[in-house]
């Protein structure tokens, strides 16, 4: 969805190496979600935030930190990446009072 | 632990056929259920949603029936067409207060032409 863009969309990194994942939304929503994608997991809440001043943990929180820098942008980092965090990882966005969520197209993130 | 059960992981139908994925959950407060449709190389987008009220929604081929006591939900595929191969998952959620989506394992659907 152009309205939920995410960069970078692919990313190779190291272990150990700072990964900062960002998105942004032009929709107005706001709600923002980090979610990661693996085979046969489905997807997985990182953190969720819903407002500027509300951050929150999400299922697997663990290895991630979050930043919400406006309405519009929140930001998912790896402080030190593992290969167990080589994944699809996408943001989403919700109107509040409303169940929807619009997803953005995912970033593809591989840690040697 | 998984919120929400997912079968089958992965489903073949014919052209013309229809493809029926089913999903279960354990918490008695949810009560909004979509399914999202997944593409190779995009995002998820909602495709339908039912609430429990109902017992199934219908918008054009796609079907969702929903049994609130026995805590599950299905999706049928009517006439499938191989522009609906794909990756499916189910969701559920409270509507209000901290309303996080809870997914389902995905399915991926093949239509074969």
């Amino acid at each position: 969805d152009a309205d939920v863009t995410q960069t970078p969309r692919n990313r190779i990194t190291k272990t150990g190496k700072r990964i900062m994942l960002e998105c942004s939304q032009t929709k107005g929503h706001d709600r923002m979600y980090w979610y990661r994608q693996d085979p046969g997991l489905g997807l997985r809440l990182i953190y969720y935030s819903f407002d500027v001043k509300d951050i929150n943990k999400g299922e697997i929180s663990d290895g991630y930190s979050v930043s919400r820098q406006a309405q519009a942008k929140f930001s998912l980092s790896l402080e030190s990446a593992i290969p167990n965090q080589t994944a699809l990882y996408f943001c989403a966005t919700s109107d509040f009072g409303t169940n929807e969520q619009f997803f953005g197209p995912g970033t593809r993130l591989t840690v040697l | 632990q998984q919120q929400v059960k997912q079968s089958p992981q992965s489903l073949i139908v014919q052209k013309g056929g229809i493809s029926i994925i089913n999903c279960a959950y354990e918490n008695t407060a949810f009560d909004y259920f979509p399914w999202y449709q997944q593409f190779p190389g995009k995002g998820p987008a909602l495709l339908i949603a039912i609430r429990p009220d109902v017992s199934e929604k219908k918008e054009g081929r796609f079907t969702i029936s929903f049994n609130k006591s026995a805590k599950q939900f299905s999706l049928h595929i009517m006439d499938s067409q191989p522009g609906d191969s794909a990756t499916y998952f189910c969701a559920a959620s409270k509507q209000t207060g901290a309303n996080n989506l809870f997914f389902g394992t995905g399915t991926r659907l093949t239509v074969i032409p």
